[in-house]
């Protein structure tokens, strides 16, 4: 069965650079596409991107001049990196696994999420 | 970017009561919504995709209806695992885009 988990440091400061990894383990990582999503508190899930396991990604624009995402196949990892924090991108940082349907993308496997707070 | 709006963003039911749950997108995105629950301290979780398909393992009193712009999640007959708080998500264009969320409480 497929699972992500997340690791991450939990803590990081205002100004400085999120960085988090996904592992994938029991399953294949192609036809999928690989995403980030995050939820603040009290505000609705956010989407912050895919990579797609070629190094393709498409990022919310919102958040485009800040994120890097990318993929290591020889790992089955995927990566988020979240420039310049400040207390706003405090949130539980979800990776996921969505594939394609007849109209769209579903989001059909998350991972447990990781609590990343922003602060000095 | 879609704007989602769901209504309404919590409501009270008993066990056994049927439950709609409605969301609106602010153009027509045909079929692609899908809808989540998500409980306490948890990952959500697909229950609806296209916005009527089921997915595999979902209870069949979860049912998904509506196209262009307006959806809704209904539950048949609520049940104890079902109070929790449902989703919806367009897929129509990038960026992908979440309402605001609807609590189930238990009356």
């Amino acid at each position: 069965q497929v699972q992500l988990q997340e690791s991450g440091p939990g803590l990081v400061k205002p100004s400085e650079t999120l960085s988090l990894a996904c592992s994938i383990s029991g399953g294949s990582f192609t036809f999928y596409y690989w995403s980030w999503i995050r939820q603040s508190p009290g505000k609705r899930l956010e989407w912050i991107g895919y990579v797609y396991y070629g190094g393709n990604t498409n990022y919310n624009p919102s958040l485009k001049s800040r994120v890097d995402m990318s993929f290591d196949t020889s790992k089955d990892e995927f990566f988020l990196n979240l420039r310049s924090v400040t207390a706003a991108d405090t949130a539980v940082y979800y990776c996921a696994r969505a594939r394609p349907t007849e109209y769209g993308d579903m989001i059909d496997l998350w991972g447990r999420g990781t609590l990343i707070t922003v602060s000095s | 970017d879609i704007q989602m709006t769901q209504s309404p963003s919590s409501l009270s039911a008993s066990v056994g009561d049927r439950v709609t749950i409605a969301c609106r997108a602010s153009q027509n995105i045909s079929s692609h919504l899908n809808w989540y629950q998500q409980k306490p301290g948890k990952a959500p979780k697909v229950l609806i995709y296209d916005a009527t398909a089921l997915q595999t393992g979902v209870p069949s009193r979860f049912t998904g209806s509506g196209s262009g712009a307006e959806f809704a999640l209904t539950i048949s007959s609520l049940q104890v695992e079902d109070f929790a708080t449902y989703h919806c998500q367009q897929s129509y264009s990038f960026p992908l885009t979440f309402g605001g969320g609807t609590q189930v409480e238990m009356k």
